[in-house]
């Protein structure tokens, strides 16, 4: 089973609006890390949290990282309709003693002009 | 700067044949992942390698095998194809150490009938 798992799966928003995202997963982490897909493209990394951080800022962008409820939100401010993408975490399992990332399910994001 | 190519972009193969997809990157990264993207279960790591000469199995092995005989190519096998290993191929490559992004190639898209 995968270790991280986003909610909600699909998300429909109005330009201007905000979007979140939630994370769950299920094994103690050495990071996590959300990235962005266009359809039919490769992923792009959009910001990591720390397991020792609680929330991070890049831009639009704000993440929140809570260790004792295995679980992230990434806010996405001011949507626009280029923001309509799917949305990953990925973790960092400390299990491994190697760099690893584990992908969740991912939220699909519908900005609507 | 090319980062992370996948070859080749497409590709149908008959059940029972066998095929390689060649991953490339530019960036001396010691580390490179090859995932599969199914619809609705997210990226599921196959197989990873982290250095020259090394690899280990990730969530999904079976059916692949993968060889890094150059620190720059990351190559995935699958001996004798079956209709289950129909999917999106991604490989990505990061630097050593916690906290690195992964940079992904633009995916491989394999059709077995």
């Amino acid at each position: 089973s995968q270790q991280g798992e986003e909610d909600p799966q699909a998300l429909s928003i109005q330009e201007g609006e905000n979007a979140t995202m939630n994370c769950s997963y299920k094994t103690s982490i050495n990071n996590l890390q959300w990235y962005r897909q266009n359809s039919g493209r490769g992923l792009v990394h959009l910001i990591l949290i720390r397991s020792n951080e609680r929330e991070k800022h890049s831009g639009r962008l704000r993440v929140t990282l809570d260790t004792s409820k295995k679980s992230s939100s990434l806010l996405i401010t001011a949507s626009r309709a280029a923001d309509t993408a799917s949305y990953f975490c990925a973790t960092d399992p400390r299990i491994y003693n190697t760099d690893k990332l584990i992908f969740g399910t991912g939220t699909r994001l519908q900005v609507f002009p | 700067n090319a980062g992370v190519t996948q070859t080749p972009k497409f590709r149908v193969l008959k059940t029972g044949q066998s095929m390689t997809l060649l991953c490339a990157q530019d960036m001396n990264h010691e580390y490179m992942y090859w995932y599969r993207q199914d619809p609705g279960m997210g990226l599921r790591l196959i197989h990873y390698s982290v250095g020259e000469g090394t690899t280990a199995k990730g969530e999904v092995p079976d059916g692949y095998n993968v060889s890094r005989l150059k620190k720059q190519n990351f190559l995935l096998g699958l001996e004798s194809a079956a209709p289950s290993q129909t999917s999106v191929y991604f490989c990505a490559s990061s630097y050593v150490g916690e906290g690195t992004e992964a940079f992904f190639g633009q995916g491989t898209r394999l059709t077995v009938v």
